[in-house]
């Protein structure tokens, strides 16, 4: 079985911190992705990558950034958490681009930004 | 643009009866493909079922079927036989030739024992 992995299911952060979000997947997955999940406006893309070293901006980049230095690995970044961060975090990972693949996930982590 | 619109917040039903959620979207490209995803209060996100724009016939995977409707862009997912594991959170969401999934706010299913 696929099994994407993130770091933290629960974070509380101070405003101003720099947040690193990890998420690692265990089946050689070309793509990845970061969701943001709030109640009301279901999961919104974040960043996505389609390879190692590569990146490309979702629908909400902004006080966002994304580093995947390896397949495996794909870390979302909170540059300076505000509070208007305080979300769940969804990871996912699919084996390519192609419309018919299935995108796995990770299990969410909470943040919390105080 | 890709859209998806689910307009029910919350839906419930009784345990063993059938119920459906309503899912439409709007592309421009021909082919791209539909999925369902539930979130139990987990929070893992599974895929129920995937349908291929092309495919005329629509998708089921036991208890769990789609009504494809191209021309109207709508979507939706019959759930029969309601079961308490069925509770959840359902998601439905669009993939064209961006490759990254486009999702609805989703609708929460209650289950009534």
């Amino acid at each position: 079985d696929v099994k994407v992995t993130q770091s933290s299911r629960y974070l509380v952060k101070r405003t101003g911190e720099k947040v690193f979000l990890e998420c690692v997947q265990d089946m050689d997955h070309e793509n990845m992705f970061w969701y943001r999940q709030d109640p009301g406006l279901g999961l919104r893309l974040i960043y996505f990558s389609y390879d190692v070293k590569m990146k490309e901006k979702g629908d909400i980049p902004e006080g966002y950034s994304v580093s995947r230095e390896k397949k495996e690995r794909f870390s979302l970044i909170l540059e300076s958490a505000s509070t208007n961060q305080t979300s769940m975090y969804l990871c996912a990972s699919s084996r390519s681009w192609r419309r018919d693949t299935e995108a796995f996930f990770g299990q969410g982590t909470r943040l919390t930004v105080v | 643009a890709q859209t998806v619109t689910q307009s029910q917040p919350e839906m419930s039903v009784q345990e063993a009866e059938t119920v459906t959620l309503s899912c439409t979207y709007d592309t421009s490209e021909s082919d791209y493909y539909l999925f369902w995803y539930k979130q139990p209060p987990s929070r893992q996100m599974i895929l129920v079922i995937r349908q291929e724009a092309y495919k005329q016939q629509n998708a089921t995977e036991n208890r769990f079927s789609v009504n494809f409707q191209k021309a109207a862009k709508s979507f939706s997912l019959k759930i029969s036989d309601s079961q308490l594991g069925d509770a959840a959170m359902y998601f439905c969401a669009l993939r064209g030739s961006q490759g990254n999934l486009i999702f609805g706010k989703g609708t929460k299913l209650s289950v009534k024992p």
